[in-house]
């Protein structure tokens, strides 16, 4: 297995512009998480998915994130104006079920605003 | 709400020595799991080990190691005969043993581990 497979490794944009990042979790896991880690924060759990619906969006910083999982397979996390503090390195999760206490990260992508 | 406090940011090990990281937890549940993790440079998360809060023993995997406190909420990680490619960042997280929103890893700041010659 592939493992968890997020694109792209690396995003540089500028402020207000567009951006989404792309994730496969691994295939026959139902629970999907987006986690943000940045030197000040550390790791912060922006939004989980099981079976494809949003379970808890708490995490989320404001309007401007959003996040869709339309199929098992892929999710996205969108960033909608950007800014320069959402400059961080964005890691998706998949795990084989809510009740499964292992968690299968992928390598991140490092998002920088400028 | 779960809290994860990893006191150290640094640490230094000579190669094949015995280093221990520190990791305490608040909770007023009975029942969770912890976690050790490593991120390399290479940034990818890689879990180290894991322990039951049920389990009175302590979890090992080869070199790695966790003294667990339940009373006293302390997950501390061992590594022994520590080698080159164990430098790396080290996460404590903690997880309830629910669904739903109690599904979510709760990571401490973490700690550097240097490994020297």
């Amino acid at each position: 297995d592939a493992g968890v497979i997020q694109s792209p490794r690396h995003e540089v944009t500028e402020m207000g512009q567009e951006v989404t990042l792309r994730c496969k979790p691994i295939s026959g896991h139902n629970s999907l998480f987006w986690y943000r880690q940045t030197m000040m924060r550390g790791l912060e759990l922006l939004i989980y998915f099981n079976n494809n619906v949003p379970i808890d969006d708490s995490g989320m910083p404001e309007d401007r994130f959003s996040a869709k999982m339309p199929n098992a397979s892929f999710s996205t996390l969108k960033i909608q104006p950007s800014e320069p503090r959402d400059s961080a390195v964005y890691f998706c999760a998949s795990s084989p079920g809510p009740l499964h206490e292992k968690l299968f990260f992928g390598s991140g992508t490092q998002l920088s605003v400028l | 709400a779960q809290t994860v406090t990893q006191s150290q940011p640094e640490m230094s090990v000579q190669e094949a020595e015995t280093v221990t990281l520190s990791c305490t937890y608040d909770t007023s549940e009975s029942d969770y799991y912890l976690f050790w993790y490593k991120q390399p440079p290479s940034r990818q998360m890689i879990l180290v080990i894991r322990q039951e809060a049920y389990k009175q023993q302590n979890a090992t995997e080869n070199r790695f190691s966790v003294n667990f406190q339940k009373a006293a909420k302390s997950f501390s990680l061992k590594i022994s005969d520590s080698q080159l490619g164990d430098a790396a960042m080290y996460f404590c997280a903690y997880r309830s043993e629910g669904t739903g929103t109690a599904s979510k890893l709760t990571f401490g700041t973490g700690t550097r581990l240097q490994v020297t010659l």
